[in-house]
């Protein structure tokens, strides 16, 4: 297991068109979380998902975002009709949740897909 | 926001002195953790400590952690260059605002 997959590394669309995103999560991990991140500005968190169950989900994704996990293994983050304040570093990570919901271990970030909103 | 407040947002050392970072969080947590991300890169894990521990080593890196005061903070020993990177403090969902770290050689 090489770590946390994303697909495409960049994506470039025009205003309006929509987009999805695919993650690929470490194969153990139960947790998967998307967030997005602009240049010079920490991540701001999107939504997490527990197994296949979508259990929170960020202010910050409108109506326009989708996120799923089917099976519980790989997610898909869609945005349709993409806007230029779209245009971001959107990050996949995984972790492993025990007993109780604690995590003793780190996440596990993938490198992103940065998309570019013309 | 629920996001965490760091400071310094911006330091600049001499390779081998040492650097600190402050972390304000708002909520209260199971655990705080530290990461790592060098310019243009990915976010790397470096830490994580519980709410019931204070203190916590990792190699060169000391975290601590004041729950009553909603803070923790991330000591790099003996810095070096390639240490130069932007560090964020993470809990709950949250990361902090980052401090971006610059080790002049």
């Amino acid at each position: 297991d090489t770590g946390v997959s994303q697909d495409p590394r960049h994506k470039i669309t025009k205003r309006g068109q929509n987009v999805t995103f695919r993650c690929d999560p470490i194969s153990e991990h139960n947790r998967l979380y998307w967030y997005r991140q602009t240049l010079g500005q920490g991540p701001e968190f999107l939504t997490y998902f527990q197994n296949e169950a979508q259990l929170e989900k960020s202010r910050l994704l409108s109506d326009r975002f989708s996120a799923e996990r089917p099976k519980g293994s790989f997610s898909t983050l869609e945005i349709q009709r993409t806007e230029q304040g779209d245009s971001a570093m959107y990050l996949c990570a995984s972790s492993l949740s025990v007993t109780g919901g604690l995590e003793f271990y780190g996440y596990t970030f993938g490198s992103g897909t940065r998309l570019t909103v013309v | 926001s629920q996001q965490g407040e760091e400071d310094p947002q911006a330091l600049s050392i001499q390779e081998g002195e040492n650097a600190t970072m402050n972390c304000s969080y708002k909520t209260s947590i199971n655990n705080l953790q530290w990461y790592r991300q060098n310019s243009g890169r990915g976010l790397v894990h470096l830490i994580l400590i519980r709410s019931n521990e204070r203190e916590k080593h990792s190699g060169r890196l000391r975290v601590t952690l004041d729950t009553s005061k909603k803070s923790s903070s991330l000591l790099i020993t003996a810095s070096r260059a390639a240490d130069t990177a932007s560090y964020f403090c993470f809990y709950q969902f949250y990361f902090g605002t980052g401090t971006s770290l610059t080790v002049i050689p």
